[in-house]
């Protein structure tokens, strides 16, 4: 069935140094792949998305990249700051509106 | 995310008894989604619908019912079949096939004694 596995589970960087999650897909037919951050305890947030037409998004600190051909995409956060501590969520879905596959989550902690 | 509401926070019930979750937006989204998290874990989708009266099963179904009888209503039945219903139970909703985000409530904390 579909399947997306994310790695490492946890992470730990050292303030202002670079953080990188990777995730893979197992369904081809995936075309919308988001990011949430999820602090203790509240609901996930979306913090960036990509599609599959574009191989990669940036939005300020963080940037996503994607190779749909080797099914895998991956987040990028530079400059980390201890704010950004949290669980961090991959997810496919073939469209934003059908069901989404969420990645198990990484565990980020920035170290001050 | 504040259009989703979700209640009541936390929700305590015995063994045995069934429970309903409760999950309504505002916004106008046309789809509306259950998910599980539990300690440690990502989101297992429960149910979800894209249309008013009609809904469909997601990776862990069983032991759990929902209704879909008004637009911005969602509400989600934990069944005594459920045999671990004890964890924390999320909402989502979407606009439809034109739009991006998934918006989450902030979620009930169910626990079974």
């Amino acid at each position: 069935g579909e399947n997306v596995e994310q790695h490492p589970s946890t992470l730990s960087v050292q303030e202002g140094d670079s953080a990188v999650i990777k995730c893979t897909y197992s369904d081809s037919a995936s075309n919308y792949f988001p990011w949430y951050k999820q602090e203790l305890g509240k609901r996930p947030q979306l913090i960036i998305d990509i599609r599959s037409n574009v191989g990669e998004k940036k939005d300020q600190r963080i940037a996503v990249t994607l190779n749909k051909t080797a099914k895998h995409f991956s987040l990028h956060i530079t400059e980390t700051q201890p704010e950004d501590s949290a669980v961090y969520f991959c997810a496919a879905s073939k469209t934003s509106y059908d069901k989404v596959i969420f990645g198990p989550g990484t565990s980020l902690s920035v170290i001050p | 995310d504040g259009g989703i509401t979700q209640s009541p926070k936390y929700l305590f019930r015995k063994e045995g008894q069934n429970v309903t979750l409760s999950c309504e937006q505002n916004l106008n989204h046309d789809a509306m989604y259950w998910y599980r998290q539990d300690p440690g874990q990502g989101l297992r989708l429960i149910y979800y619908s894209q249309i008013v009266n009609d809904f469909q099963k997601g990776d862990i179904a069983e032991g759990y019912s929902v209704s879909r009888e008004k637009k911005e209503s969602f509400p989600l039945t934990v069944t005594s079949a459920q045999k671990n219903p004890t964890a924390f139970y999320l909402c989502a909703s979407n606009g439809g096939p034109s739009t991006d985000t998934q918006y989450f409530g902030p979620g009930t904390r169910l626990t079974v004694l």
